[in-house]
């Protein structure tokens, strides 16, 4: 597809149980962010991904918090032990640069909304 | 750290109105500035940016200018449309941060123009 695709769009998950978060990203785009938006917090940075590699998992707010990027493309998000502060709008954004260039640009997804109850 | 305060909303405006949303930075350095927009049921997209001190940024019919000196990056319509109903958000590159994608945004600001 043309844009940054994120699957499920809405996700109802139980207190305690993993998820996986999966974002497409534009093809060629080496750069990838996944993001976090809630009413309390706004939007968040999680991590960055330059290829698969991860040189910035800052953002990640617990040990329960992992993401991996294969090929190059597709990342998937996981939650383990889902908690109710999880419930947020998680959203991915890729770009075409490496490194710190004022032209870059970021192309978001939709998000995918995650509901803990 | 660098933080980016943006007018509260909501804003409620009929249409051709004139708009402004204040956002005012704290950062170190002179980093680049953005606003984003997210439509309704869409992915945030880049509005504008501008790059240093006195730059305008301006799409669709909205400006922005990095003022120094006063560390803010307002946003502006002459006249907004139906169409620009939407949230706003306000942003800048995280101070350190190995990508200018990394980035610091404001609260973010509801719009909404009535016919």
């Amino acid at each position: 597809g043309a844009g940054v695709s994120q699957s499920p769009s809405n996700k109802v998950t139980e207190k305690g149980k993993d998820v996986e978060l999966r974002c497409d990203p534009i093809s060629g785009h080496t750069a990838l962010y996944w993001y976090r938006q809630s009413l309390g917090q706004g939007l968040e940075f999680l991590i960055y991904f330059q290829g698969n590699s991860a040189p910035d998992k800052s953002g990640l707010p617990s040990d329960r918090f992992s993401a991996e990027r294969t090929g190059g493309s597709v990342s998937t998000l996981t939650i383990q032990r889902t908690q109710q502060e999880d419930s947020a709008v998680y959203l991915c954004a890729s770009s075409l640069y490496r490194g710190r260039s004022t032209n870059e640009k970021l192309f978001f997804g939709s998000g995918t909304q995650l509901s803990v109850l | 750290g660098d933080s980016v305060t943006q007018m509260e909303g909501p804003v409620t405006l009929s249409e051709e109105a004139f708009l402004t949303i204040n956002c005012t930075y704290t950062a170190t350095g002179y980093p680049s500035l953005f606003w984003y927009v997210q439509y309704p049921g869409e992915g945030l997209q880049l509005l504008l940016k501008a790059t240093k001190a006195d730059d305008k940024g301006s799409n669709k019919g909205f400006e922005a200018t990095y003022r120094k000196e006063t560390t803010s990056f307002h946003l502006e319509k002459g006249s907004v449309q139906v169409s620009d109903s939407a949230v706003y958000f306000c942003a800048l590159p995280n101070a350190g941060g190995t990508s200018y994608g990394k980035l610091t945004f404001g609260q973010g600001t509801i719009l909404t123009v009535h016919p």
